[in-house]
């Protein structure tokens, strides 16, 4: 089975700073998706940006960009500029390619941000 | 135009109740998921329905878990039974297909509380 650990309960970061989030995962699988889900209190998750593991690439999206280490099962998600509007749950989310099971995510416990003025 | 929305937003049970979580899914998603979140444990998955079918993620005890689906757009989680390790944030996602690429769009959760 797969399984999502993200190690940092907590981060906190003062604005415009950069913070980096780490998750680590574990599979046999050798094709899957890798996500950050952002959650604001009391708010639906969002996704904040998808990492395919056949591309070596790594994905950016604005201020946030990943650090895909496919040897060792790493995905860290890094912020530029924080912003206030970027306090929230982060979560790391891992999904198989191909799963006729229906394609669920296995999450990490999750990492609090907060953003400092 | 809206998203993914729940209710009720919070619910409050006595042990040993039956309780019934709404999830309203954006019109034309094919697959619903119910997911339940609890603190420093991220989520994990419940069940999932793929249009009118039901297949329930193995996992849940004791099958106290059911999830209908009345309407294309609409499903009812179900916890009989409810007990205090039940408290949690469930979570319902909607995808438009059955197609890896797909990303899963989340409603804010019902938060459950059984006391």
């Amino acid at each position: 089975a797969q399984t999502v650990t993200q190690s940092q309960p907590e981060m906190s970061v003062q604005e415009a700073e950069t913070v980096t989030l780490s998750c680590t995962y574990d599979t046999s699988e050798s094709d899957y998706y890798l996500f950050w889900y952002k959650q604001p209190p009391s708010r639906q998750m969002i996704l904040v940006i998808r990492q395919e593991a056949y591309k070596q690439q790594n994905a950016t999206e604005n201020r946030f960009s990943v650090n895909f280490q496919k040897a060792a099962k790493s995905f860290s998600l890094k912020i530029s500029d924080s912003q206030l509007g970027d306090a929230a749950m982060y979560f790391c989310a891992y999904r198989r390619l191909n799963n006729n099971a229906g394609n669920m995510l296995t999450f990490g416990g999750g990492t609090r941000l907060m953003v400092k003025p | 135009g809206a998203g993914v929305s729940q209710s009720p937003r919070y619910k409050v049970a006595k042990r040993g109740r039956d309780v019934a979580l709404r999830c309203d899914s954006i019109s034309g998603h094919v697959t619903l998921y119910w997911y339940r979140q609890t603190l420093g444990q991220g989520s994990e998955v419940l069940t999932y329905s793929q249009s009118d079918a039901q297949r329930d993620k193995s996992g849940r005890p004791s099958g106290r878990f059911s999830a209908e689906r009345p309407e294309r757009s609409v499903s009812t989680l179900k916890i009989q039974r409810t007990e205090q390790g039940d408290s949690a944030v469930y979570l319902c996602a909607s995808s438009p297909r059955q197609l890896a690429k797909n990303i899963q769009y989340f409603g804010a959760g019902t938060r459950l509380s059984v006391l």
